[in-house]
């Protein structure tokens, strides 16, 4: 019931391509929904998260698209570049309690130039 | 500091060994948390503080694990007689309170790597 799923494992995109990155979670008291980026040797860093009263988000070029009912949340990189190459992780914690996030496996993106 | 410290960056240690992870969080911040990063695996919730006590510490693998924090700052992981299963990254995270929700980001530190050979 904490799992949080996410997929592809890998995705390789053309510069200037859109990409598409799946989350998608089983507590329904999660309430809190952060995108994290990891370069190699470093640690992750957020990029942009979102609550479930508000359907979408957008951040620049990032945009996290969230379906309730589907219980399902997306991260989209719109003209993706090459400094986009990393790995990405979607989480999922509660307001209440300790905020404790739980993890995606995390997509590793490439971006090709 | 500036953001989270983690010591020692790299550590080799025999099997059997103990082995000590330290966390310096950005100061203020009164909820600091330890995850572990396999390789190719996702981030493994081990332990939560707020202040000096650890009222979630569900994610620590075995008995062989241990943590603590003093003085509301520093944390260190404790592992004991480390076995090979133990090489990950370890990362260790803080916040300005433990509440979730927006407005409380988790800065992340930037690992210890640990290695059992």
């Amino acid at each position: 019931q904490q799992q949080v799923k996410q997929s592809p494992q890998s995705l390789i995109v053309q510069k200037g391509g859109i990409s598409i990155i799946n989350c998608a979670y089983e507590n329904t008291a999660f309430d809190y929904f952060p995108w994290y980026q990891q370069f190699p040797g470093k640690g992750p860093a957020l990029l942009i998260a979102i609550r479930p009263d508000v359907s979408e988000k957008k951040e620049g070029r990032f945009t996290i698209s969230f379906n309730k009912s589907a219980k399902q949340f997306s991260l989209h990189i719109m003209d993706s570049q090459p400094g986009d190459s990393a790995t990405y992780f979607c989480a999922a914690s509660m307001r209440q309690g300790a905020q404790k996030l739980v993890f995606g496996q995390g997509t590793r993106l490439t971006i090709n130039p | 500091g500036a953001g989270v410290s983690q010591s020692p960056s790299n550590k080799v240690t025999e099997k059997g060994k103990d082995v000590e992870l330290r966390c310096d969080p950005i100061s203020g911040h009164t909820a600091l948390y330890w995850y572990r990063q396999s390789l190719g695996q996702g981030l493994e919730f081990l332990i939560y503080f707020q202040g000096n006590s650890a009222p979630d510490k569900s994610g620590l693998p075995s008995d062989r694990f241990s943590a603590e924090r003093t003085g509301g700052s520093v944390s260190t992981l404790t592992i004991q007689r480390t076995q090979q299963e133990d090489s990950a990254v370890y990362l260790c995270a803080s916040s300005r309170s433990g509440t979730g929700g927006s407005g409380n980001t988790i800065y992340f530190g930037e690992g210890s790597w640990l290695t059992v050979v």
